[in-house]
């Protein structure tokens, strides 16, 4: 079945990009699904950040829009998140998720990878 | 955008039914999603559309909605139903399309 792995530098300092990788395994990038990023600050709730699909379209939280990027790469099966201009607001456990075709939903998650904003 | 709120904490007895509810303005256009989550532990997905269950999600968990509130039912709670509960939709209030989560709910079985 499909599975999704996180992967990025754990700490990042204020002010610098955050970037991290979800490599998908299992089945293709390329199916009917959205995939998406979302977080959550340690001891609070989710914050959807933004998706994406294979063609390269992209939603954006209006919240976070100005700072953040979703690219796909479709040779790697893989997608990818940018986050800039980070503050030790943006300190949190980042997960990626498969929208479910046709639903609003998230069905697979990853194990989430925590990024910490401090110098 | 839209809010999603949720009563912060409900307990219920070991065996007997808890119900959670989700508000919000969103909930009048979109079905409501439930999420599971442990601590140390990413969300699981429990109800999705009018009242889905992905597989090995068990029966005791259940969805409806109602005007602007959306609902998780779990009948016969078990020990292992403790847990964080979020809920989420999809939000079009804006120019763009978006997903909000609720403020989500921490379940103690007694």
């Amino acid at each position: 079945q499909v599975q999704l792995q996180e992967s990025g530098p754990g700490l990042v300092k204020p002010s610098g990009t955050l970037s991290l990788t979800c490599a998908v395994s299992g089945g293709s990038i390329s199916s009917s699904n959205w995939w998406s990023w979302v977080r959550q600050p340690p001891g609070k709730g989710l914050e959807w950040i933004g998706e994406i699909y294979h063609s390269g379209s992209t939603n954006y939280n209006p919240s976070l829009k100005s700072r953040v990027t979703i690219s796909v790469d479709k040779s790697k099966n893989q997608f990818s998140l940018k986050l800039s201009s980070v503050t030790a607001a943006d300190t949190a456990v980042y997960y990626c998720a498969r929208n479910i075709a046709d639903y609003d939903a998230f069905d697979i998650w990853g194990q989430g990878t925590m990024v910490t904003v401090s110098s | 955008s839209s809010e999603l709120t949720q009563d912060p904490a409900v307990s219920v007895a070991l065996g007997q039914t808890v119900r959670i509810t989700c508000q919000g303005d969103s909930l009048r256009s979109y079905y409501a999603s439930w999420y599971q989550q442990k601590p140390g532990q990413a969300p699981v997905l429990v109800i999705y559309g009018k009242n889905n269950r992905p597989s090995g999600i068990p029966d005791r968990f259940s969805g409806s909605s109602s005007g602007n509130t959306a609902s998780l039912t779990i009948t016969g709670a078990q020990a292992e139903d403790e847990a964080d509960y979020y809920c989420n939709s999809r939000d079009s209030s804006g120019n763009h399309p978006l997903y909000v989560f609720g403020t989500g709910t921490k379940v103690t079985v007694l």
